[in-house]
């Protein structure tokens, strides 16, 4: 199957600086991919979907301004976790699709102290 | 987004009992997803239904996609421990998401 990487795996920040997740197909090219949260025990939550060569689109009550995310090649994508606060640690994860499948990165931690 | 309701949403059962975990929703899709997911981990894929009563077998596994493509179905046989984990659906054009069932197999 195909592969979708993410890094860092764990990330320690602290409050108020900016964190930056990275999200690559290594062996196909995605034209979208997306992003999502997940809060212990609990189903993953869209965040926003990333496009290539465009801006990215976020799920309602997803602050834009907060999340950044630049889809700068066609097997990268990135999520900037800007002016961090301890809510927003988290495990985030980034998928992208080839054909009618969808394939996760392995997800990243992240602490905000 | 089109919302994916699962259920049970939690479920404890004794190794080599049989479960079976539903995914439903209003809305018509052209493919399904079921993953498994592990604490700290990303969902790993276990299969993709494409077809209206399609059945796929995966070992203890049996996926259904339901006739008219709104619903699924996930059967284990004959649970083992190493079956624990959260099993999610998934619709790929938005990427919606069941809510979840997290399965603990005791042995």
């Amino acid at each position: 199957g195909a592969v979708v990487s993410q890094h860092p795996s764990r990330v320690i920040c602290k409050s108020g600086t900016s964190v930056k997740i990275e999200c690559r197909s290594l062996d196909f090219q995605a034209t979208t991919m997306f992003w999502y949260r997940q809060f212990p025990k609990q189903s993953l939550m869209l965040m926003a979907t990333s496009n290539e060569g465009s801006k990215a689109t976020y799920e309602q009550g997803v602050e834009k301004d907060k999340f950044l995310i630049n889809h700068a090649s066609l097997t990268l994508s990135t999520l900037t976790v800007t002016s961090a606060h301890p809510e927003d640690s988290s495990f985030y994860i980034c998928s992208a699709p080839l054909g009618n499948t969808i394939y996760f990165g392995e997800g990243s931690w992240l602490t905000v102290v | 987004t089109q919302l994916l309701e699962q259920s049970p949403q939690f479920l404890s059962i004794q190794e080599g009992e049989n479960l079976t975990v539903y995914c439903n929703s209003s809305s018509v899709f052209s493919s399904l997803q079921w993953y498994r997911q592990e604490p700290g981990e990303g969902p790993v894929l276990l299969v993709t239904v494409v077809t209206g009563g399609e059945v796929k077998k995966l070992k203890r596994l049996t996926f259904q996609f339901g006739d008219a493509r709104k619903d699924s179905s996930l059967h284990i046989t004959a649970a083992q421990p190493g079956d624990t984990g959260l099993y999610l659906c998934a619709a790929y054009q938005k990427v919606t998401f069941g809510t979840g069932t997290k399965l603990q197999v005791i042995p």
